[in-house]
């Protein structure tokens, strides 16, 4: 089972800021918060992945709160082209059956022009 | 880099054949790769992880003598659905594992969209 709970959708400017929450409050000490998306009839694209510090990459911005029970992806500038299911996944890092990337519903973004 | 491809990218079958998908990691080679199945509108499920050299593992529910796996190479998965059956169609999605710098990174194929008629 998810073990990351997601608002089922959102809206969001192009131009401006998308910020997608998650919570994941059962999360374990050894398990990482990853963000992937998935665009219509695609296979998901992997995002960011992080612990407990805040990451950033070329895509997007992670946010993790301190308690590490919620965090936030931020894409700074949403466009047209990121109009997707975003999906939060917990997952150990190496080995075992924690490897296996389980899918909740994930936060479907809309890109309004 | 990192890029992993399936083929085909779609397939119509008849009931009660059997259709088989690859799975390719093109640029690296990957021990573990995983099959997911997603029907319309709904996540993505895993059905099974398959690693090099061993039989897959099945998530439960998911029928091992009807999806069949075969993980041969360090570079290539495949699936057979056999005796497919309309229940059957769905958009299946390989994934392969990249262990790189300590860290384990799960990359996607573009899927593959099976209609059984």
């Amino acid at each position: 089972d998810a073990k990351t709970t997601q608002p089922p959708s959102m809206d969001c400017a192009e131009g401006r800021a998308a910020n997608l929450p998650c919570n994941h409050s059962t999360i374990s000490g050894n398990e990482y918060v990853y963000w992937y998306r998935q665009i219509h009839s695609q296979g998901p694209q992997y995002i960011i992945h992080g612990l407990k510090n805040n990451e950033t990459n070329e895509m997007a911005s992670l946010i993790i709160t301190e308690d590490r029970k919620s965090s936030t992806l931020i894409l700074p500038h949403a466009t047209l082209r990121d109009t997707a299911v975003y999906y939060c996944i917990v997952r150990g890092l190496l080995g075992g059956a924690t490897n296996k990337l389980i899918f909740g519903t994930g936060t479907l973004l809309a890109v309004q022009p | 880099g990192a890029v992993v491809s399936q083929h085909p990218s779609w397939v119509i079958c008849k009931s009660g054949t059997s259709v088989k998908i690859e799975c390719r990691s093109l640029d690296f080679q990957a021990t573990t790769m995983f099959w997911y199945r997603q029907f319309p509108k709904q996540s993505l499920m895993l059905m099974a992880t398959s690693n090099e050299g061993s039989k897959a593992t099945y998530e439960q529910g998911v029928e091992k003598d009807k999806f069949l796996i075969n993980h041969a190479s360090l570079t290539l998965s495949t699936l057979t659905v056999t005796s497919a059956h309309p229940e059957d169609s769905s958009f299946y999605i390989c994934s392969a594992a990249l262990v790189r710098g300590g860290s384990y990174e799960q990359y996607f194929g573009p899927g593959t969209r099976l209609t059984v008629t």
